[in-house]
């Protein structure tokens, strides 16, 4: 079935970039995303890629897709304290009409 | 504020009670979905509402499980003689193209 897979913790240096990782299964997804969800909080859609796209970019943030891997990063530029939170990857199940299927997340922390 | 609205932020309910979670969507936002997440875990899908037809449900909605969507605008989503295991944060999501934007969430806890 679907599923999508990604590391569940990452630390790094503030001002150093993050790459956060993710795999995918459903070779119709349309649409990959990635959400950001603070403590107690919902999920703040970052960015989405298509998927004919190959690499986005959104000031600090760059979303590069492979697709014949199904491999799916994020990497954010500069990081900083508030950047530190849980990240989600998600794939469109079934096209553009469907659900979407996430990652368990990734847990960035960012030292000082 | 024109964001997906979810109320209550917080519910706390004892066992066997039946709760009811709301979740106003971005207006024109056609589909809304409902999701549950537990601790360490990402969202899981519940179910999808296209306008006021619930399209698709998740084997996770069991029989105490029912969402509602009338006149295509708010939805609900009751739990009926919750049990300890329906303790997650419970969470609305509209779409209309392909961005899908959540609400707050909804934090259950059953005692």
């Amino acid at each position: 079935g679907e599923d999508v897979e990604q590391s569940l913790f990452l630390s790094v240096r503030e001002g150093d970039s993050s790459v956060i990782n993710c795999t995918y299964t459903d070779s119709s997804s349309t649409y990959l995303y990635w959400y950001k969800q603070e403590p107690g909080a919902g999920l703040q859609l970052l960015t989405y890629i298509f998927s004919n796209m190959d690499m986005k970019q959104d000031q600090r943030l760059t979303v590069l897709l492979n697709k014949k891997d199904k491999h799916l990063s994020l990497r954010i530029a500069d990081t900083q304290t508030g950047d530190s939170a849980i990240y989600f990857c998600a794939e469109n199940y079934g096209g553009s009409q469907g659900n979407l299927i996430f990652g368990k997340g990734t847990k960035l922390s960012v030292k000082p | 504020d024109t964001g997906v609205s979810q109320n209550p932020r917080h519910k706390i309910t004892k066992r066997g009670q039946n709760v009811t979670f709301r979740c106003d969507p971005i207006s024109e936002h056609n589909r809304l979905y409902w999701y549950r997440q537990t601790l360490g875990q990402g969202p899981e899908f519940l179910t999808y509402f296209q306008n006021e037809a619930q399209l698709e449900k998740s084997r996770l909605l069991s029989d105490r499980f029912s969402a509602e969507r009338p006149k295509g605008s708010f939805s609900t989503l009751e739990i009926q003689r919750t049990e300890q295991g329906d303790s997650a944060m419970y969470l609305c999501a509209s779409k209309r193209d392909t961005e899908a934007f959540f609400g707050q969430g909804t934090r259950l806890t059953v005692v």
